[in-house]
């Protein structure tokens, strides 16, 4: 099978960068994509293929690839930005995909 | 606008069935794959089943595999999620999504509300 491996938490204060990587156990490793879950509601795109910002999502998310590792950053951190961060990929040419355990962002 | 709801959750015997509708709208339906994705109460986001935009080809988590079954109904815009031999492991919110269109694009555009599915014996 295949792994993504996501810290469980991260902390910042407004207004400073967070960096949340995804970790793959192995390569190569098709797209990843990143979702944003705030309490009790559905998850919502937040970057897909890596890097690609769907519209609506605002400029300061951005994605990020260095081989095995894949970085969520989120520049000039807003309190609306606290919610749960899930990195998502595939394996054998889309027909099997997995989540990353998920990283709680807190916003101190 | 798109829109997936989904039903068909509630509480189910240990060992019972329940089958999960998820009714699609705002879009062309018959030209997506769709995917069913569960958590569990305070757990992470978990891929369940895959399923091709005409209904051919499925894929199954290990977790699932044998025991559940992904179905579409495209004259009525509607995806299942038949589930056979519950475990107390199988409780969780169950999302209806969508995947993006286009060639190796395997990542999901549009998610449901989700509908909750408790095991209990």
């Amino acid at each position: 099978s295949y792994e993504l491996t996501q810290p469980p938490s991260v902390s910042v204060s407004p207004g400073q960068t967070a960096r949340i990587t995804c970790s793959a156990d192995a390569l190569p490793h098709q797209s990843i994509y990143w979702y944003q879950q705030k309490a009790g509601q559905a998850p919502v795109v937040m970057i897909y293929k890596d890097t690609e910002r769907p519209s609506g999502i605002p400029e300061r998310f951005s994605g990020s690839n260095s081989g095995t590792t894949v970085t969520l950053t989120i520049s000039g951190v807003q309190a609306e930005d606290e919610a749960d961060y899930y990195c998502q990929s595939s394996f054998n040419s889309g027909i099997y995909w997995v989540f990353g355990g998920g990283t709680k962002l807190t916003v101190l | 606008e798109v829109q997936l709801v989904e039903s068909g959750g509630g509480l189910a015997q240990r060992g019972g069935s329940l089958r999960l509708s998820c009714t699609a709208s705002g879009f062309t339906f018959n030209i997506y794959w769709m995917h069913w994705v569960r958590q569990a109460p305070g757990k992470g986001l978990v891929w369940v089943a895959r399923i091709h935009k005409d209904g051919p080809y499925t894929s199954y988590a290990d977790s699932v595999r044998g025991r559940f079954t992904i179905s579409r109904d495209n004259a009525k815009n509607t995806l299942h999620l038949q589930m056979n031999s519950l475990r107390d492991e199988d409780s969780a919110v169950y999302y209806c999504v969508r995947e993006y269109d286009g060639a190796g694009n395997w990542g999901i555009d549009y998610w449901g509300q989700g509908t909750l599915v408790t095991v209990s014996s």
